[in-house]
């Protein structure tokens, strides 16, 4: 099992309702990304963060997206107002040196 | 855009048999490559990385590098039941993130 964790497993929300949602890292990774995969399409990186900050941000991370890390364990991707086309699976991962670690995942559903 | 390439469809081997899959990409300076396994309904799990040209053995996975080409490959050797799934081929660009194929979907018959 993946050792980063993800809460919740699954999120049914309304469009236009805002969500968060969270993951719990490796303890000494410093790197972290969030990633969507649509159902039935390719993973997609949505966003890297680094010392605190975004390093790196994708076309798809527009103004409704934001994350960050609240406690200094907890890292958060939080969706202003979502949309029907905000459903998808959000992976969390953690750069390893052997290759990024994905969490277990959050299902979203928009409806 | 950069793109990586999983072109085939979805594979059906017999137990015991070679799966073989192919990835393209065309970020010429991309340095770093990983092979991902996904379950129905789960998160991508890393089964091999390759940085350098040739090949990387780790138990019955084979992966092949080849960077004149832009192709990497994987090679599952003995295939069992549970190698049953969807494999990724994921490729470091940019600021270290993945860009990631379709996928290609192994189905091993018993």
């Amino acid at each position: 099992e993946p050792e980063v964790t993800q809460t919740p497993s699954h999120q049914v929300t309304q469009m236009g309702q805002e969500v968060i949602l969270r993951c719990v890292p490796i303890s000494n990774h410093l790197y972290f990304y969030w990633y969507r995969q649509i159902l039935g399409q390719k993973v997609e990186f949505l966003v890297s963060f680094y010392n605190n900050e975004i390093s790196e941000k994708s076309e798809i991370f527009d103004d409704q997206f934001s994350v960050e890390r609240p406690d200094g364990s907890n890292f958060t991707l939080k969706i202003r107002s979502t949309k029907l086309e905000d459903s998808a699976m959000y992976f969390c991962a953690t750069r390893d040196p052997l290759g990024d670690t994905f969490g277990s995942g959050t299902r979203l559903t928009v409806v | 855009q950069k793109e990586v390439e999983q072109n085939s469809g979805p594979l059906s081997v017999p137990e015991g048999a070679i799966a073989s899959l192919n990835c393209t990409y065309s970020d010429r300076v991309s340095q770093s490559f990983f092979w991902y396994r996904q379950y129905s309904g789960k998160s991508p799990e890393l089964i091999m990385s390759i940085y350098s040209n040739g090949d990387k053995e780790d138990g019955r996975f084979t992966a092949q590098l080849n960077k004149a080409s832009q192709y990497v490959s994987l090679l599952i050797r003995d295939s069992q039941p549970s190698d049953s799934a969807t494999y990724l081929c994921a490729v470091k660009e940019g600021n270290n993130r993945l860009a990631f194929g379709k996928g290609n979907q192994v189905v091993v018959i018993p």
